[in-house]
């Protein structure tokens, strides 16, 4: 594994279903992050986690959990998918939570709710 | 509130030079960053400003002015591949990053 990887890579998923995004990093970054994308609009944090064991909320958190037992991974779980859950997601990890330093992004999870 | 703005779309011509500006409303202020997002992939790191001024990295570079709430990224000698989205992104008085929208730019031959 090089940088961060994503999975599935996209999904299409009926409204009521649970579903878990991975991630996993291989770079030893304390932090972590899952943001969502849509068209016209910026990158919205869901969830972060500064270091192993600690999660937070970020802007759009409702529908979404995240866990962060150990350093490289950081899975995303949506309870019951609902259709504005539709968007891409995009996991991205550094090296500090207080970061002056830059996020590096997975390649994305494209997912669509019915 | 907080704010990021952003042009949705510009384009130019191969060759040449583009301004991108970006100008924000936030709670607090910790640096700004440029990435840039090819179509399909995710965004990758450009630039970091935290100091007001210009930052200079080969074909691009970054303002900043704090006071203005106010950035750009210029980008010269423009290539077919810097056909891309450029978001601005402001990191806050949480450390949480602040993400504009993005600018499409097409660039033409």
């Amino acid at each position: 594994i090089a940088g961060i990887t994503q999975a599935p890579t996209s999904q299409i998923l009926a409204a009521g279903r649970r579903m878990t995004l991975r991630c996993t990093q291989d770079m030893r970054h304390n932090a972590m992050y899952w943001y969502r994308q849509d068209l016209g609009l910026g990158l919205r944090l869901i969830h972060y986690s500064n270091t192993a064991g600690t999660t937070g909320k970020g802007e759009v958190p409702d529908g979404y959990s995240v866990s962060r037992a150990n350093t490289d991974d950081f899975p995303l779980t949506l309870a019951s998918a609902v259709p504005s859950q539709t968007s891409v997601y995009f996991c991205a990890s550094s090296d500090s939570g207080q970061s002056y330093n830059e996020q590096f992004f997975g390649p994305g999870t494209r997912l669509t709710v019915l | 509130g907080q704010n990021i703005d952003q042009p949705t779309e510009m384009t130019a011509t191969e060759g040449a030079i583009v301004q991108i500006n970006c100008t924000y409303q936030t709670s607090g202020f910790n640096g700004l960053f440029w990435y840039q997002q090819h179509a399909g992939e995710a965004p990758t790191f450009l630039s970091y400003n935290v100091l007001d001024g210009l930052e200079e990295k080969g074909r691009f570079s970054s303002f900043l002015s704090r006071s203005k709430g106010y950035s750009y990224l210029l980008l010269k000698e423009l290539q077919m591949k810097d056909s891309a989205s450029y978001l601005c992104a402001v990191l806050d008085s949480n450390y949480q990053l602040i993400w504009g929208a993005g600018t499409k730019l097409i660039i033409k031959p």
